[in-house]
Order: C-alpha cells, then structure tokens, then sequence
C-alpha cells in the first residue's frame, strides 16, 4: 500500500512568510502527527491529530497551528517565519491514538528560512 | 521536560566490528522504539520494546529495554555498510497523554 506522502518536499522562504505543508497518511490511518528535525535538537514533537481533533500538543509558539481533514489528511502551517524555523518537517501516521504502536513516517519536507 | 540521551552522538567504524548504542533517561516510559533514518527519507521502526527486561533480536541487532524502563541499548554484531544511518530511539511517555519523546540520534557510519 502507499506510504505516506509529505508535499512539497522541498521550498525556500524568506524570514516574515508563512508556509503550509500537507501530510497524507496511509490509508486507513486515522492519527497524524508532526514532527521538526534539526541537527541540533534532534525530532521535535509538534502535534498530533486523530479524527480531526488536536490530542496533543508540543512545545511549539503559537505560530505553529495544523489541522486535519475528514479524509485524515492534515496540513501544518508556520506562519511570520524566523530563520530558527528551518529544518525538515515530518509526518507519521498510525492506526490508532495512544496506544504506542508504530509510526509510519514521511520523507518530510525540509524547509529552508532566509 | 523528559529527555532521551543517545551516545554516542556519532560512530565511525569498519565493516565486521561490533557497536552498541545507549538510550538513556531518568523518566520511565511504557515503551520504547528504535528506528533508522537513512538521507532523504523519515524514520523507519526497527523494533518495540515493551516489558522491562526484554531483549529482542532482528538478525544481527540486539535490542535491550532496562529492568527499570528508563533506558535501552541497541548492539549490532558484524556490522555492515548497509547499517550506516542515523539511529533515534523513541519512549512513549504516558504522563498526561501519550506522545513519543525522540532521542538525540546516533550517526553511525559503517566503513567497507
């Protein structure tokens, strides 16, 4: 089956912009959840979403905001970008919420600040 | 704020040589996972560790949870060029709700 599929892979911004960046799971995953990966700090859990609902949450400012649709795609967005926010964004999906099961992840999509 | 240390950080060695990877914390966690990134692609799950104690093998890798579930170590034997990659361990902390704390990572390189 398709894995899942992380758009756009690749995009360049300027410091002050915004950014959206979508995540399609597996099919029949229900939980999405994102994650920032820098060389420095590592995976950075920014949030989780199953079934449309936000059930949990990082350390991450406000400007950091996702959702996800009825069809379990999700979709993040940063906006008034800073050049800290640079990194590779990734999303897994799994089955389920909560139980500690596997976490399918993306190729990520690796944004750059200027 | 609950934290999973890796060392070593990076790992350079020859093919046929043995490495052994710690995890380490001082939170306990449910369970814990080890996935390998390779450039260009997201992280992909070796294995879960569930009781403490366990110890699981996948072919050449050895992966053990500790008595206590605060820290795991994953020990390859005979290591190969194709093991190179970035090596994050992940405990599933329950306190509050559930997520995945991610390790610090370790870059090992495998050398022919």
């Amino acid at each position: 089956k398709a894995g899942v599929t992380q758009t756009p892979r690749y995009l360049i911004k300027t410091r002050g912009q915004q950014v959206t960046l979508s995540c399609s799971p597996i099919s029949g995953h229900r939980s999405v959840s994102w994650y920032q990966q820098t060389p420095g700090q590592g995976l950075q859990f920014l949030f989780e979403y199953f079934s449309e609902t936000q059930r949990n949450k990082g350390n991450f400012p406000g400007r950091f905001s996702g959702r996800q649709f009825s069809n379990s795609r999700s979709e993040m967005n940063v906006s008034t970008l800073e050049l800290g926010d640079s990194a590779l964004y990734l999303c897994a999906s799994s089955l389920r919420s909560g139980v500690g099961g596997e976490l399918f992840f993306g190729e990520g999509s690796r944004l750059t600040v200027l | 704020t609950q934290l999973l240390e890796q060392s070593p950080q990076f790992l350079s060695i020859q093919e046929g040589e043995n490495l052994t990877v710690y995890c380490n914390s001082s939170s306990v966690f449910s369970s814990l996972q080890w996935y390998r990134q390779e450039p260009g692609e997201g992280p992909v799950l070796l294995v879960t560790v569930v009781t403490g104690g366990e110890v699981k093998k996948l072919k050449r890798l050895t992966f053990q949870f500790g008595d206590a579930r605060k820290d795991s170590s994953l020990h390859i034997t005979a290591a190969q060029p194709g093991d190179t990659g970035l090596y994050l361990c992940a405990g599933l902390t329950t306190s509050g709700t559930y997520k995945y704390i991610f390790g610090t990572g370790t870059r090992l390189k495998v050398l022919a």
